[in-house]
């Protein structure tokens, strides 16, 4: 079946726009995450969804950050006012459910702010 | 403060030269200890989830153990297409995964 997908797969911007990324989730998946991932780092932890519950945002890194959910499925990722150090690949990924499933993860949106 | 960390950061082997990966950890209440593969320009792809010390899992070439501080991943007997970045993470009690930075292997035929 279809795997999560992710668009726009490379975005380049100008300091101080703002950009959205989106994700579709696998169909049936309740729970959906967003990563921001840094060459050489781990992939950080940006915000969690889970069904209908409130979302976890502890790890959005400022209020430029924000996220939705619309009807359980698609979700997007918006970064306001963008820095250079945004710049990132920001993966999105989807499990059956809360935290005790496997993630599987989108190809990722390259995101460079110039 | 919980941590995992991989080593080496990069390792270079001949096709057929069996090695090990490094995950160590350090994670309250750890719920599960995960390895992912990713390839350039690709999410990460699931390869295995541990939850107790002393537990083995196999797929392929690759073998993940796990003890109350660290895992490894093994790999015997690699091919070139096994190259690529080998990510651990371990899970929280708040069921967050905290992830390493990973460790690049190459295969060289």
């Amino acid at each position: 079946g279809a795997g999560v997908s992710q668009s726009p797969s490379n975005k380049v911007t100008e300091k101080g726009k703002d950009v959205e990324l989106r994700c579709d989730p696998i169909s049936g998946h309740t729970a959906l995450y967003w990563y921001r991932q840094s060459l050489g780092q781990g992939l950080e932890f940006l915000i969690y969804f889970q069904g209908n519950s409130a979302p976890d945002k502890s790890g959005l890194p400022s209020d430029r950050f924000s996220a939705e959910r619309t009807g359980g499925s698609v979700s997007t990722l918006t970064i306001q006012r963008t820095q250079q150090e945004d710049s990132a690949v920001y993966l999105c990924a989807s499990s059956l459910g809360g935290g005790a499933y496997e993630q599987y993860f989108g190809p990722g949106t390259r995101l460079t702010v110039t | 403060e919980d941590q995992v960390t991989q080593s080496p950061e990069a390792l270079r082997l001949q096709e057929g030269e069996s090695s090990s990966l490094n995950c160590s950890y350090t994670v309250s209440g750890l719920r599960g200890l995960f390895w992912y593969r990713q390839d350039p320009g690709k999410g990460p792809e699931f390869l295995f989830t541990l939850y107790s010390a002393g537990e083995e899992k196999e797929k392929e070439r690759l073998k993940a153990t796990l003890t109350k501080k660290e895992s490894f991943l093994h790999i015997t007997a690699p091919k070139p297409e096994d190259s690529a970045t080998y990510l651990c993470a371990g899970r929280d009690s708040n069921y967050q995964l905290i992830w390493g930075a990973g460790t690049k292997l190459i295969i060289k035929p």
